[in-house]
């Protein structure tokens, strides 16, 4: 069974930064892409980043693009998204989500499974 | 960037209802819509990929259909555990974006 398991969340003065984390377990993690999404208390879901298998290519929504960085060590079954110069409104919840694999066409880029989330509150 | 249109944002249906909800991308998207689940609290799930294709464990009485810019989403019969927010997302180029979300409550 795959599992998504985010961390360090927390809460951040403005212009701070901040390390977010999620561990995967049941699935060969460098075969599959893996992306970031949030959610702003009481809104929708907006995609933040993606990491292709082998971490050769990344891609970032236009408000996070130069302020926040994503990786992943294949070695240790981990993503990370780096976030920096944070602001208001950046806070949201923050899911992991496994994309697409590495075979799979390239439109195949939908989001399952999800890990559980960890917030992140930017606040003065 | 791909904008995606929900419809309704919300939505009022009985236990047994059939219920269709809408997405309408900006642009042509082919097939690559993938719709989602979210309960309050919970990380959404997915449902549908790829406009029709029913993600394994998802009960029968979910479908969809839809191709280039007009996509639906219908549960033949809604059972209790139904009632919750429902996200398109293109998948089709990036930024990978949502719709606004179908806010499915009791009547």
């Amino acid at each position: 069974q795959v599992q998504l398991v985010e961390s360090g969340g927390g809460v951040v003065q403005p212009g701070r930064s901040l390390r977010l984390s999620c561990v995967v377990s049941g699935v060969i993690f460098s075969s599959f892409d893996m992306h970031w999404v949030r959610q702003a208390p009481g809104k929708g879901l907006e995609w933040v980043a993606v990491v292709r298998h082998d971490g050769s290519n990344k891609e970032y929504a236009e408000s996070v693009k130069g302020r926040f960085t994503i990786s992943r060590d294949n070695a240790k079954n981990t993503l990370f998204l780096q976030m920096s110069s944070l602001r208001t409104e950046d806070t949201a919840f923050y899911y992991c989500a496994r994309g697409k694999h590495f075979l799979a066409v390239p439109w195949d880029n939908w989001f399952a499974p999800w890990g559980q989330g960890t917030q992140v509150t930017v606040s003065s | 960037d791909i904008q995606m249109t929900q419809s309704p944002s919300s939505l009022s249906a009985s236990v047994g209802d059939r219920v269709t909800i809408t997405c309408r991308a900006g642009q042509t998207i082919r097939t690559y819509l993938n719709w989602y689940q979210q309960k309050p609290g919970k990380a959404p799930k997915l449902l549908i990929y790829t406009a029709s294709s029913l993600q394994g464990g998802v009960p029968s009485r979910f479908s969809a259909s839809g191709s280039g810019t007009d996509f639906t989403l219908t549960i033949s019969s809604l059972q209790p555990e139904d009632f919750a927010t429902y996200y398109c997302q293109q998948s089709y180029s990036t930024p990978y974006t949502f719709g606004q979300g179908t806010k499915l409550e009791i009547k």
